[in-house]
Parts: C-alpha cells; structure tokens; sequence
C-alpha cells in the first residue's frame, strides 16, 4: 500500500498520560498535514511541514502538543498530560509542492489515529 | 465568521433527485478548492478538485463562483452510495498554504 500510513488506529490513554502518534506520508510528498476531528466537525488544522521544517502551527496548538518531521519523511505528533478533551480523530495528510509552480497536488489522508482519553 | 462555512444539514433527497451544496469562504485570496468526501467513520478522500471555469465528473459538477466567494456542488441522479458527508476545502496562495476544511454537508440518500 503506497498510501499514507498512521500508527496506531486506534490510543485508549489515561488521563495525563503521553501519547505519540506516526504518520507515514506518500513517499514523494513533501508536505504533510496533522489534523484534529471531532464528531460532527470537518477536520480542524493543528500543523504542517514542508520537508522537515514545520511552517505553521494552529494556535489550537497548546503547548502540550508537540509535532516534528526529523528527516522529511515520517511525522510524529507527540500528546503530553493527556486530557479528555484531546479525544478525537487525529488525521495525517501529504502532498507534493510543485517546485517553482506555486501550486500543489490535492491532499491525501490517512485512516487517522483515534485517541480515547478516559 | 469561519474561514469556511457550510450548511451541515443533513440533506435527505429520494434515489435520483439532484442535490446541490454551496459553501462560502472568507479569505479573497485564496486559491485552490477542492470538495472532499468522507463516509462515516472514515478518513476524508478527494472528490474532485474545483476550477474557475467550473469542471464535470460524471454526475458531479463543481463550480466556482470569485466574486461571491462561493463554491457549489451538484449531484445529479443520486445513488444510495452518494450518502456522506462532503467537505469544502480552501486553500490560500501566500503564505504557507494551509488546507482549511468547512464543518461538511451530510447527504442522505434513501430508496
């Protein structure tokens, strides 16, 4: 399966508990997109990276939320003191930037990592 | 006021009606539209992508309308296998180019 990859499906956590979470892109994606979703709600941004640098952060982004790209392939989204309200679809996408286009391919998602905190 | 809006619904259309979504956005500036589907419990899948001169993918049309800042969908001759929800996305072309979804629009297609 050449398409993106999130590890685990799905997290049942404890409350103030850390969790991480991998997305594996399209291998010739050079962007890639984190996602929040809740029930009912379209998927809300929280970050994304071009290569391995991190370009924009959502200010729905608290600090306990942490998101790297060490290599420009794979991501992790780390989760520190986990609280209930972090319970939701947590959803990865790629794409490619055309260079020197100013455009870029359509996003693809990931099944997305369903976090339960209890 | 959100980036961009739509009507939740759900929109409830007998198999073969013609039903259209419209979504707004705010931001002038943008530039590339897209509308996404995503059945339940599932991750969001592209659908097709929206251009200014409108495009046609079998019973799909998608519009694009600048100076109103709006977008439109329509479904013709629905299918039971068209119920979902469809996401409006909008992106920006300054800046870094974010994806910004609306909340979706839930169509049910019954017999």
């Amino acid at each position: 399966d050449t398409g993106v990859s999130q590890n685990p499906r799905h997290k049942i956590t404890k409350r103030g508990q850390n969790v991480t979470f991998r997305c594996d892109p399209i291998s010739e994606h050079n962007r890639l997109y984190w996602y929040r979703q809740t029930l009912g709600q379209g998927p809300e941004f929280l970050t994304y990276f071009q290569n391995e640098a991190q370009l924009e952060k959502s200010r729905l982004l608290s600090d306990r939320f942490s998101a790297e790209r060490p290599k420009g392939s794979f991501s992790t989204l780390e989760i520190q003191r986990t609280e209930q309200g972090d319970s939701a679809m947590y959803l990865c996408a790629s794409s490619a930037e055309l260079q020197g286009q100013g455009m870029n391919t359509e996003a693809f998602f990931g099944q997305g990592t369903r976090l339960t905190v209890v | 006021r959100k980036e961009v809006e739509q009507d939740p619904g759900p929109f409830n259309v007998p198999e073969g009606a013609t039903v259209a979504f419209n979504c707004t956005y705010s931001n002038s500036a943008s530039q590339s539209f897209f509308w996404y589907r995503q059945d339940c419990r599932k991750e969001p899948k592209l659908l097709m992508s929206v251009y200014s001169s409108g495009n046609e993918d079998g019973r799909f049309t998608a519009q694009l309308n600048r100076a109103s800042q709006y977008i439109s969908l329509l479904i013709r001759d629905s299918k039971l296998s068209d119920s979902a929800t469809y996401l409006c996305v909008v992106r920006g072309n300054t800046g870094f180019q974010k994806l910004v979804f609306g909340t979706g629009t839930r169509l049910l297609v019954s017999p």
